[in-house]
């Protein structure tokens, strides 16, 4: 299947700093990736959809402020976290849209804020 | 809100044993997938279901579709120990295109 990275595969950070997230598809253009946010132990949680040239779609719930997206080009979309605190450490999956019914998933970040 | 509920959440029984997994929505769903995630790891894309009352095959693991395109359930034959994950079912939703995950199944298979 196709090939999704993503960078980097934990980080640690101290409260109150921004941590960027970058995911991208290796051998495939994907004009959408998706933001994931896992919990221990819990399922997949849509964050907000990623467009490529446009302003990224956010879920309900999600602050827009807080988790900035950029799809700058068809193979790159970042995530940033902006002051980060504790709460906000989980796992963060992306997916790379191949077709409509076809995402390819990223090997996940964890993020820790201590 | 489309909701995809999942069931059992946790299991874990014997090596060879059968099991089925469930998952169930009120919300019609374009195609509904089913995923397998390690820990640490990205869900990994097992098998994609389109048609009402499909049924896939993929060694061991039996996908079926219900008619309505509602549900699915996974039924794994004679588990080894090697199935140990956590099993995600996933609806598409029509026009946006987006994936709806049910809660997940974390599946231990004991030797």
């Amino acid at each position: 299947g196709a090939v999704v990275s993503q960078h980097p595969s934990w980080v640690i950070c101290k409260s109150g700093t921004s941590v960027k997230i970058e995911c991208r598809s290796l051998d495939f253009q994907a004009t959408t990736m998706f933001w994931y946010r896992q919990f221990p132990k819990q399922s997949l949680m849509l964050m907000a959809t990623s467009n490529e040239g446009s302003k990224a779609t956010y879920e309900q719930g999600v602050e827009k402020d807080k988790f900035l997206i950029n799809h700058a080009s068809l193979t790159l979309s970042t995530l940033t976290v902006t002051s980060a605190h504790p709460e906000d450490s989980s796992f963060y999956i992306c997916s790379a849209r191949a077709s409509l019914d076809t995402q390819y998933f990223g090997p996940g970040t964890r993020l820790t804020v201590l | 809100t489309q909701l995809l509920e999942q069931s059992p959440q946790f299991l874990s029984i014997q090596e060879g044993e059968n099991l089925t997994v469930y998952c169930n929505s009120s919300s019609v769903f374009s195609s509904l997938q089913w995923y397998r995630q390690e820990p640490g790891e990205g869900p990994v894309l097992l098998v994609t279901v389109v048609t009402g009352g499909e049924v896939k095959k993929l060694k061991r693991l039996t996908f079926q579709f219900g008619d309505a395109r509602k549900d699915s359930s996974l039924h794994i034959t004679a588990a080894q120990p090697g199935d140990t994950g956590l099993y995600l079912c996933a609806g598409v939703t029509r026009g946006a295109q987006k994936l709806v995950f049910g809660q997940g199944t974390r599946l231990t298979i004991n030797p």
